[in-house]
């Protein structure tokens, strides 16, 4: 059974903090993504990694940035923490190429910033 | 860049047919792709067209017009945990199968 999973599944944190977002699949799948959801807003992509290493930036990557060492892990770093980051945010996984059609979700992790 | 149009709430009876729209513009195009995500769940993947016409899959069926930039989601024998969300999204011809999903639309089957 395919998996994407979060390192959290609810998250409180402070303003102006670091905070890390851990994603893991097990699929060997090249890319990965980053996206939050926010009512009304659908899912809107902040980064995305097609291999080790390699990212490149979304639609709204202000304030966020990613790091991917391994293949299976994706990372999403708030570098200060900001009430406007309050959300639900999805990480993704897909094949490369023809088979990339499918994105797989992980659970979600709803972020609250205070 | 890539946008997407699809009405933001359908209501329904149960066993009815129900027909989700979408529309986009985009710079690029690849294929046109549908998600369902119920409440307080992830999304998951329902089909994708690439080419235009009807892609079916038992009770849920797809449609794109590439040349009128428009595709459809039907849903037929609705039940009530078809009540979810349902995402268009268009897979650009970029790099790493980026998806640019819609807003989303909120499907409530009641009996």
């Amino acid at each position: 059974d395919v998996k994407v999973t979060q390192s959290s599944r609810y998250l409180v944190k402070r303003t102006g903090e670091k905070v890390f977002l851990e994603c893991v699949q097990d699929m060997d799948h090249e890319n990965m993504f980053w996206y939050r959801q926010d009512p009304g807003l659908g899912l809107r992509l902040i980064y995305f990694s097609y291999d080790v290493k390699m990212k490149e930036k979304g639609d709204i990557p202000e304030g966020y940035s990613v790091s991917r060492e391994k293949k299976e892990r994706f990372s999403l770093i708030l570098e200060s923490a900001s009430t406007n980051q309050t959300s639900m945010y999805l990480c993704a996984s897909t094949r490369r190429g023809q088979g990339g059609n499918e994105q797989f979700f992980g659970p979600g992790t709803r972020l609250t910033v205070l | 860049g890539q946008s997407l149009e699809q009405p933001s709430e359908v209501t329904a009876v149960e066993g009815a047919i129900v027909q989700i729209n979408c529309t986009y513009q985009t710079s690029g195009f690849y294929g046109l792709s549908w998600y369902q995500q119920h409440d307080g769940g992830a999304p998951t993947f329902l089909s994708y067209n690439a080419l235009d016409g009807l892609e079916e899959t038992g009770r849920f069926s797809s449609f794109l017009s590439r040349s009128d930039s428009y595709g459809y989601l039907l849903l037929q024998e609705l039940q009530m945990k078809d009540s979810a969300s349902y995402f268009c999204a268009v897979r650009g011809t970029g790099t790493a199968s980026k998806l640019t999903f819609g807003t989303g639309t909120r499907l409530q089957v009641t009996l």
